[in-house]
């Protein structure tokens, strides 16, 4: 149990395009998703917390109007990365939190590699 | 300032071997606490969850919570090349919405 998906798992666009990423809770139904960058060789940074029906808490530093995040169902969570630029290209991940196996806990999805060219 | 630390590492052990993982948090807010594996390029994998203090087994895994110490760690008996990743302790702070706070992450590598 507890099954996050991510799609797609790479994606290659061009400086100024707009990709969207898509989390999905596919066994569970979740509240929370939380949305993470990482860069090489460094630890996962929360960039979101995403609640279903609610705008999303932004963590400090995260331009919210460059990282749209919609959480319109109990099971699925976007990312939409706007007007991306090299700087922008990371690994992106997210996760969904259950109840499951006995308290809170976040599941990781595969991740999004982005590369801006 | 609520932190997570880790030793970074890396840990060699040879194959067979007990690996000890440990992790120190500031923040006694933190109520749970977890053990992810990343393996090169993905992304996290969740090994163990513990919110009790004692000591917590799960096949080959045992983790340990001192909350009085502020310690968890993580063992990993009889290890095999295939333990080989990156470590990650978290600490989940409920009274911001779930957050987690993560280590930096201890590399372990697992010598056949």
């Amino acid at each position: 149990g507890a099954v996050v998906s991510q799609h797609p798992s790479w994606v290659i666009c061009k400086s100024g395009t707009s990709v969207k990423i898509e989390c999905r809770s596919l066994d569970f139904q979740a509240t929370t998703m939380f949305w993470y960058r990482q860069f090489p060789k460094q630890s996962l940074m929360l960039m979101a917390t995403s609640n279903e029906g609610s705008k999303a808490t932004y963590e400090q530093g995260v331009e919210k109007d460059k990282f749209l995040i919609n959480h319109a169902s109990l099971t699925l969570s976007t990312l939409t990365v706007t007007s991306a630029h090299p700087e922008d290209s990371s690994f992106y991940i997210c996760s969904a939190e259950t109840k499951f196996p006995d308290t809170d806990t976040q599941y990781f999805g595969p991740g999004t590699r982005l590369t801006v060219l | 300032q609520k932190e997570v630390e880790q030793n970074s590492g890396p840990l060699s052990v040879p194959e067979g071997a007990i690996a000890s993982l440990n992790c120190t948090y500031s923040d006694r807010g933190s109520q749970s606490f977890f053990w992810y594996r990343q393996y090169s390029g993905k992304s996290p994998e969740l090994i163990m969850s513990i919110y009790s203090n004692g000591d917590k087994e799960d096949g080959r895994f045992t983790a340990q919570l001192n909350k009085a110490s502020q310690y968890v760690s993580l063992l990993i008996r009889d290890s095999q090349p295939s333990d080989s990743a990156t470590y990650l302790c978290a600490g989940g702070l409920y009274n911001q919405g779930g957050k987690l706070i993560f280590g930096q992450g201890t590399e372990l590598s697992v010598k056949p």
